[in-house]
């Protein structure tokens, strides 16, 4: 069974301040199938990044992806007001797999 | 643009059955594999099941299998969710997704597109 493990769960910023959010696999993430999507409150995901590094449209460039194999990171370079939301990893190398999710909040 | 939206959503007593659907509009439908994912109150994404192009593959989460069926029809540009002997867990909101272009050894490729769900509650 595909685990995806993020952390932390929760992530306390002030806007402007750099996020780092981390994905880690329990196995090896097929040819880096990795992607990440924001949620907010009564909303829909939207994706942010495919393919472990590549932003999808219209994604501001403050957010970019990382890692390979088995550890993955989502970073936001300056939080945006708008950034303070929910993150969540997919892996779809195999099957689908969502991680457990990282939300980002307002210290 | 792309659009998404799910409809069939309610209150069913457990054990009953419900259909959902996921009426597609914006793109060609055909040529895009299908997904649904749930969140139950409070909760993360759960993938649920998926679908091929034609509809001649289809893939399911442990939990679900046996009870949950997804289909397709390319005609109406829908994705069908039926579902069968209904539990508490299955309480959530469903969403419709649509997978984006695969390479050919893919089984699927990430979701691209999202309707806003439609919420299912299970409950006597």
């Amino acid at each position: 069974e595909f685990v995806l493990t993020q952390s932390p769960g929760t992530l306390s910023l002030s806007p402007g301040e750099r996020a780092t959010l981390s994905c880690r696999a329990s196995q090896t993430v097929s040819r880096n199938y990795l992607a990440w999507y924001q949620q907010k409150r009564g909303q829909a995901p939207r994706v942010l990044i495919y393919g472990a590094s590549s932003r999808a449209t219209g994604i501001p460039d403050r957010f970019s992806g990382s890692g390979s194999g088995t550890d993955f990171t989502l970073s936001i370079s300056r939080l945006e007001p708008e950034d303070f939301a929910l993150y969540y990893c997919l892996q779809y190398g195999s099957s689908l797999t969502f991680g457990g999710g990282t939300k980002v909040e307002i210290k | 643009d792309e659009r998404l939206v799910e409809s069939g959503g309610g209150l069913v007593q457990p054990g009953r059955s419900l259909r959902l659907s996921c009426a597609a509009s914006g793109f060609s439908f055909s040529t895009h594999a299908m997904t649904w994912v749930r969140q139950a109150p409070g909760k993360g994404l759960e993938w649920v099941a998926s679908i091929n192009e034609d509809g001649s593959d289809k893939y399911y989460l442990d939990s679900v299998k046996g009870r949950l069926t997804i289909s397709r029809d390319n005609g109406k540009r829908s994705l069908y969710l039926h579902m069968n002997s209904l539990r508490g867990d299955d309480t959530a909101i469903y969403f419709c997704a649509r997978h984006g272009a695969r390479e050919a050894y893919q089984a699927f490729s990430y979701m691209d597109a999202w309707g806003k769900g439609t919420r299912v509650t299970v409950s006597s």
